[in-house]
């Protein structure tokens, strides 16, 4: 089946921009997701790329998606303490709605 | 304006006992999923509904079964539960074309 890899933790200090990496090997991916868990709670979508943008900027955050190698970024401006939490990466292919997740990026914010 | 539903939050289960955890949305959507998270595993699909009235298995459906009641519910059945299901499951639904997947807050469940 297709595969999203994650690194596992990632630790900034306050202010400072946060960069999560995720690769995945599905070439027909058609939409990809950044989701966001907070301890305890479910996930959040933060946003989403169709396959056919290279990036999309929300406010603090910047999703940089490079199709030919399969590399998916989430950048977060100006990182606080609030932004503590797993980031998932998911990515959709181009048959049914199933999505494949990543195994889940923990930042880790300090002040 | 609740979302996706899943009741109830917490369960402690012997080995071989049964129960059934459920899930509800509002969001008009046709599609219903649901996952288990397991520590550095991230979300493994156990069963999805692409419609009412349909039901799939995903990648570790073994052990469990499912039913889209209705549009809004679909349950997931542990017949006879095991130490290896413990985990925290979540339910969510989908639509549109983009079908992004809006999540329930989970269920923690320990097998004993």
């Amino acid at each position: 089946g297709e595969d999203v890899e994650q690194s596992l933790f990632l630790s900034v200090r306050e202010g400072d921009s946060s960069v999560i990496n995720c690769t995945y090997t599905d070439s027909s991916s058609t939409y990809l997701y950044w989701y966001k868990q907070e301890p305890g709670a479910g996930l959040q979508l933060l946003t989403y790329i169709f396959s056919n943008m290279d990036m999309k900027q929300d406010q603090r955050l910047t999703v940089l998606l490079n199709k030919k190698d399969k590399h998916l970024s989430l950048r977060i401006a100006d990182t606080q303490t609030g932004d503590s939490a797993i980031y998932f990466c998911a990515e959709r292919g181009n048959a049914g709605n199933m999505l494949t997740f990543g195994g889940g990026t923990r930042l880790m914010v300090k002040p | 304006n609740a979302g996706v539903t899943q009741t109830p939050k917490f369960q402690v289960l012997k080995t071989g006992q049964s129960m059934t955890l459920q899930c509800a949305q509002d969001m008009n959507h046709n599609s219903m999923y649901w996952y288990r998270q397991d520590p550095g595993m991230g979300l493994r699909l156990i069963y999805y509904s692409a419609s009412e009235g349909t039901t799939d298995k995903g990648e570790v459906p073994n052990g469990y079964n499912v039913s889209r009641l209705n549009k809004r519910e679909f349950s997931l059945r542990l017949e006879s539960a095991a130490p290896s299901q413990t985990s925290v499951y979540f339910c969510a639904s989908g639509g549109g074309i983009s079908n992004i997947q809006y999540f329930g807050a989970g269920t923690r469940l320990s097998v004993l």
